[in-house]
């Protein structure tokens, strides 16, 4: 089975200055990882993911993971945050099976 | 590609009633997740489809929830004799076979049990 720790509830940043979300999995295989993101009342939208490859990986929005093996980590960074970036952020991991376990979350507040 | 949809986006009902939610994936993604997120939660795994094929389902589905997925295309989710603890956030997805390319997720159906 697959698990993620996203520790830190909230996360307040003041705008412009780096965001950063960690990540830390938990995996029997080789891990497939997402970071989505929810606004209130909304679905969830996808920002980035690891498959295969390149260990480094940029998304939507400015933001980019890097997938560590060794540290069984993918943490978020974006360089610089911006008031639009504040809503909840969800780190998830998918194995063999065929569901995604998701993280509690990350509810980011952007201070002006 | 007109993504996830869900209907309806919000519903209350009374305990003990019976409701059933929709949703219609991207129509070339042969495979159909549930999922429910309640508050301060991350989503949590309910079942899967692969076309109509209802292929896993949670411990976290009860006796009272039963989804279908006729024909391998729209999915319903039913509650049967709803409690308040069933008050949560449902989130249908959708994928290809192949994950790589990820999931898409539908904007959810709000559920409130009074």
């Amino acid at each position: 089975a697959q698990s993620v720790t996203q520790l830190g509830s909230h996360v307040s940043v003041s705008e412009g200055a780096l965001v950063l979300l960690r990540c830390n999995y938990s995996s029997s295989v080789p891990p497939y990882l997402f970071w989505y993101v929810q606004y209130p009342n909304q679905g969830l939208q996808l920002l980035l993911k690891y498959t295969t490859g390149a260990t480094l990986v940029k998304g939507i929005n400015g933001f980019e993971a890097e997938f560590k093996k060794s540290e069984t980590s993918f943490h978020l960074t974006k360089p610089s945050a911006h008031m639009s970036d504040a809503a909840e952020y969800f780190c998830a991991v998918t194995g063999g099976n065929n569901r995604l376990a998701f993280g509690k979350g990350n509810q980011v507040v952007v201070i002006p | 590609d007109t993504g996830v949809s869900q209907d309806p986006r919000h519903k209350i009902t009374k305990r003990g009633q019976n409701v059933t939610f929709r949703c219609d994936p991207i129509s070339e993604h042969n495979r159909l997740y549930w999922y429910r997120q309640t508050l301060g939660q991350g989503p949590e795994f309910l079942t899967y489809f692969q076309n109509e094929a209802q292929l896993e389902k949670s411990r976290l589905l009860s006796d009272r929830f039963s989804a279908e997925r006729p024909k391998g295309s729209f999915s319903t989710l039913e509650i049967q004799r709803t409690e308040q603890g069933d008050s949560a956030m449902y989130l249908c997805a959708s994928s290809l076979r192949d994950r790589v390319k990820g999931y898409t997720f539908g904007s959810g159906t709000r559920l409130t049990v009074v």
